[in-house]
């Protein structure tokens, strides 16, 4: 069955960067669907935050977080990362990485909680 | 940016009630809308797709209708396990979208 396994949850202090990795398996090419990276702060609504297209790695971000995230992926281990840089208290969340069809999306991540404090 | 918003933001209702759930699009979005369900602490679960579609595995009693600016979710008998939070998003256009969400909670 498909999942999305990502990595442990994160405490970072205002500035440093954090890196979340999100691994793929039960399906064979994971390279043909685009993955994307969505947001929850705690208690607000979802927000999105770009794709990758693991095949390419193109890219596309959301215009509010331009210059400060970057989405990678590494084909040989089909896992696709997000890194977000300059953290700021209101990057607290919960985030997910979510397989994307048409633009909906079938199977998410468990999700990954990173807490920006001092 | 396409802004997509939902009513109620919440709603009280019994099991074996019917529950409709609106979404709004700023502009059209043809039929490029998907509802999600939310439980606390856990990833969003798709349920319909391309506004109407009925996700595999998701029971029948939920279904979807609308195109171009207005959708609606419905619920044609609450269960015990159908309270949750529940958010549309459009995938007409970059950037992607989500509605603010409606909480169905125990009246």
């Amino acid at each position: 069955q498909v999942q999305l396994v990502q990595s442990g949850a994160e405490v970072k202090r205002p500035g440093a960067s954090v890196k979340v990795s999100c691994k793929a398996s039960g399906y064979t090419f994971f390279t043909g669907q685009y993955m994307h990276w969505v947001r929850q702060a705690p208690g607000q609504g979802l927000e999105w935050m770009g794709w990758i297209n693991p095949n390419s790695g193109g890219t596309n971000y959301a215009e509010k977080f331009q210059g400060r995230v970057t989405m990678t992926r590494d084909t040989t281990i089909s896992t696709v990362y997000m890194e977000l840089r300059r953290l700021r208290s209101d990057d607290t969340a919960l985030y997910f990485c979510a397989r994307a069809r048409a633009g909906d999306y079938d199977y998410w991540g468990q999700g990954t909680l990173v807490t920006v404090s001092s | 940016d396409i802004q997509m918003t939902q009513s109620p933001s919440t709603l009280s209702a019994s099991v074996g009630d019917r529950v409709t759930i609106t979404c709004r699009a700023s502009q059209s979005i043809s039929s490029w809308l998907a509802w999600y369900q939310q439980k606390p602490g856990k990833a969003p679960k798709i349920l319909i797709y391309k506004a109407s579609s009925l996700e595999s595995g998701v029971p029948s009693r939920f279904s979807g209708s609308g195109s171009g600016t207005e959708f609606t979710l419905t619920i044609s008998s609450l269960q015990p396990d159908d309270f949750a939070t529940y958010y549309c998003q459009q995938y007409n256009s970059s950037p992607l979208t989500f509605g603010g969400g409606t909480k169905v909670a125990i009246k």
